[in-house]
């Protein structure tokens, strides 16, 4: 199918490495963010959350740092594999707001094999 | 099935034309969002819905859109005199918290709309 990443920051990592993809956010009134990971011609698929009440949540191979100070989020995926090859979607919103997401620029995450 | 499922997964409509695309939610999720995503973009949000009341309608881009719910399960998004700017995947999310609470959102695979 047509490739989501088009246009799209690339990440190359080889198999096996660390990847460390970063998101600024804009709303200083955000109080939870979500990563998505999204395959060409899927939808976004839900990776990890965290609210603001914290700085780092970990997941299985995943973790996401907040930095409220910067407006700052990143997630980390440990060993990375062919599979995590995809666009990776950080997202906002805040509490009250009726959980409507902004979405950032994507980042397509290439694994060297 | 068990996810958000949409329909059709493709359509190709000339210029002018009317098109309607359908949402069935995860089962028992309060609310539905509809996002346009445009290719190589983040997806874009265009209205939601708690049960059948619409709450916000401010993404969509012009009065040739419209969103339904009647029943507060399945949501049609209709695109009248559709326009070549209208070419994008459309994407339907649910989740079982209501307004006023944040959640995990889940998505569909999207409907890919292509006018001619």
């Amino acid at each position: 199918g047509e490739s989501v990443g088009l246009h799209l920051p690339t990440l190359s990592v080889q198999e096996g490495d660390n990847s460390i993809i970063n998101c600024a956010y804009s709303n200083s009134a955000s109080d939870y963010f979500i990563w998505y990971k999204q395959e060409s011609g899927k939808g976004p698929q839900f990776i990890i959350d965290i609210r603001s009440n914290m700085d780092k949540r970990q997941g299985q191979r995943v973790t996401v740092l907040l930095n409220k100070t910067v407006k700052h989020l990143s997630l980390q995926i440990a060993a990375t594999q062919p599979g995590d090859s995809a666009v990776y979607f950080c997202a906002e919103t805040f509490t009250g707001g009726g959980n409507k997401l902004t979405f950032g620029t994507g980042t397509q995450l290439k694994v060297e094999l | 099935g068990a996810g958000v499922s949409q329909s059709p997964r493709y359509k190709v409509a000339k210029r002018g034309q009317d098109v309607a695309l359908r949402c069935d939610p995860i089962s028992g999720h309060v609310s539905l969002f509809w996002y346009q995503q445009a290719l190589g973009q983040g997806p874009e949000f265009l209205t939601y819905f708690q049960n059948e009341a619409q709450l916000d309608k401010s993404g969509l881009p012009s009065d040739r859109f419209f969103a339904e719910r009647p029943e507060g399960s399945v949501s049609t998004l209709k695109i009248q005199r559709t326009q070549q700017e209208d070419s994008a995947v459309y994407l339907c999310a649910s989740t079982r918290q209501g307004a006023g609470n944040t959640g995990e959102l889940f998505f569909g695979e999207g409907s890919r709309l292509t006018v001619l």
